[in-house]
């Protein structure tokens, strides 16, 4: 069984803080991505990362793909509200398909 | 170009009811994915619908249907509810369903009580 372990699993920082958010697995995964949800609303797709290695930026927000294929991690860089929401990590099943495992989540709140 | 959009938006229903939700997936889309969000499970796969046949099943009761039209519609179907079947349903639609981008719908709020 494919896991994804995310942590923290709550963040409240205050604006123009920094904070990383950690996606974990013992698998191997062909690619990572990272979503972010806000309530009432679908995930919306923010990178995916498919060398080992590689880092993706996207503006604030910096995405790292761990060298195993394992592990990845997301940056932000001085918070803001708009920030505020659900950042889950998600990895495609092995099995093929469009079949995604994601992560536990990961809930931050920026505050004024 | 519309996104995914899912109806109904939020559902009450009983204990022992059935339940049908459906997914209008981005136009040129063939694949469907059915997602179901709770707080203490997080974001599980129910299944993958791609031209009108199920591609892959996640691991939920018999209880779970799901279909796909010809215009690549779906619909998945609940039957004889239970409490924890509360849950924010979520469908995803992609073009070919390999390993690329997925676009999420709102998703249904599904209450049972």
């Amino acid at each position: 069984t494919q896991l994804l372990e995310q942590s923290p699993q709550f963040l409240s920082i205050q604006e123009g803080e920094n904070l990383t958010v950690y996606c974990n697995s013992s698998s191997v995964f062909s690619s990572l991505q990272w979503y972010r949800q806000e309530p009432g609303e679908g995930p919306v797709l923010l990178v995916t990362v498919v060398t080992g290695g590689e880092v993706k930026k996207l503006k604030r927000l910096t995405f790292q793909f761990g060298d195993a294929r394992k592990d990845s991690s997301l940056h932000i860089t001085a918070a803001q509200p708009g920030d505020t929401g659900l950042y889950l990590c998600a990895g495609p099943f092995t099995g093929g398909g469009n079949k995604l495992t994601f992560g536990t989540g990961t809930q931050l709140k920026v505050e004024l | 170009k519309a996104g995914v959009t899912q109806t109904p938006r939020y559902l009450i229903k009983t204990r022992g009811q059935q339940v049908t939700l459906s997914c209008s997936p981005i136009s040129g889309h063939r694949s469907v994915s059915w997602y179901q969000q709770t707080p203490g499970q997080g974001l599980q796969f129910l299944f993958e619908y791609f031209s009108e046949t199920q591609r892959n099943k996640g691991n939920f009761p018999g209880r779970f249907s799901g279909r796909q039209f010809s215009n690549s519609r779906s619909e998945m179907n609940v039957s004889t509810l239970e409490l924890g079947d509360s849950a924010l349903y979520l469908c995803a639609s992609s073009f070919a369903g390999g390993e690329e981008t997925q676009y999420f719908g709102p998703g249904t709020r599904l209450l049972v009580l």
